[in-house]
């Protein structure tokens, strides 16, 4: 089944604890991305892969990592996480990062993360 | 930063009633996407438009994209439960050489069908 996969899906931290969320993909994309998604802010993006070793900062990058050393995979690193990144944290990919919302995005069913 | 309004932010009614929710921006866009979302789970794309004006069906849903390529609005015929989620457009940047990389998503709009 063609999916895109987030582990882990619940996470409670504690300040400064480093941690790392995974993002695998099974469909050969070119493109992910990562969002957070805060009540009456919507989905805004943190990082985004257009290929492998290819990483670039979306809006709202500060206080993440990430890397693309695979295709299938683009992991998220938190390195000292804080309260403010409590949030519920989706992975997406798409075949290619597309021009004019012809690539359709596929996410993976979160993370939620609480730092405590 | 191009910014993505939706309205109404909640909508609760009746199941068999009809329901328009909207998506509005200053900025223009080369085209428009509608994705729902369940609890638990990660949105799912509805439909994409692209040209100024265009409207597409998906069975009792109803997209529309205005003239302008400013904003959206989607409209549901005789909701049903099932019908019961998040639902957030999002925003393609104008220019050749964006894609999702420049995506824009909307605030969203938390449908509640009640049977």
């Amino acid at each position: 089944e063609a999916q895109v996969t987030q582990n882990p899906r619940y996470l409670i931290t504690v300040t400064g604890k480093k941690l790392t969320v995974t993002c695998s993909q099974n469909m050969n994309h070119e493109y992910m991305s990562w969002y957070r998604q805060d009540p009456g802010l919507g989905l805004r993006q943190i990082y985004y892969s257009m290929n492998v070793e290819v990483t670039d900062k979306g809006d709202v990058p500060e206080g993440y990592k990430v890397s693309r050393k695979e295709k299938r995979n683009f992991p998220l690193i938190l390195e000292s996480p804080s309260p403010n990144q409590t949030s519920l944290y989706f992975c997406a990919s798409s075949l290619w990062a597309g021009q004019g919302g012809n690539s359709p995005l596929h996410f993976g069913n979160g993370t939620r993360l609480t730092v405590t | 930063t191009q910014l993505l309004e939706q309205s109404p932010q909640f909508l609760s009614i009746q199941e068999g009633e009809n329901l328009t929710v909207y998506c509005n921006s200053s900025s223009v866009f080369s085209s428009l996407q509608w994705y729902r979302q369940e609890p638990g789970e990660g949105p799912v794309l509805l439909v994409t438009v692209v040209t100024g004006g265009e409207v597409k069906k998906l069975k009792r849903l109803t997209f529309q994209f205005g003239d302008a390529r400013k904003d959206s609005s989607l409209h549901i015929t005789a909701a049903q439960p099932g019908d019961t989620g998040l639902y957030l457009c999002a925003g393609a940047g104008v220019g050749s050489n964006f894609g999702n990389e420049k995506l824009t998503f909307g605030t969203g709009t938390r449908l509640t069908i009640i049977p």
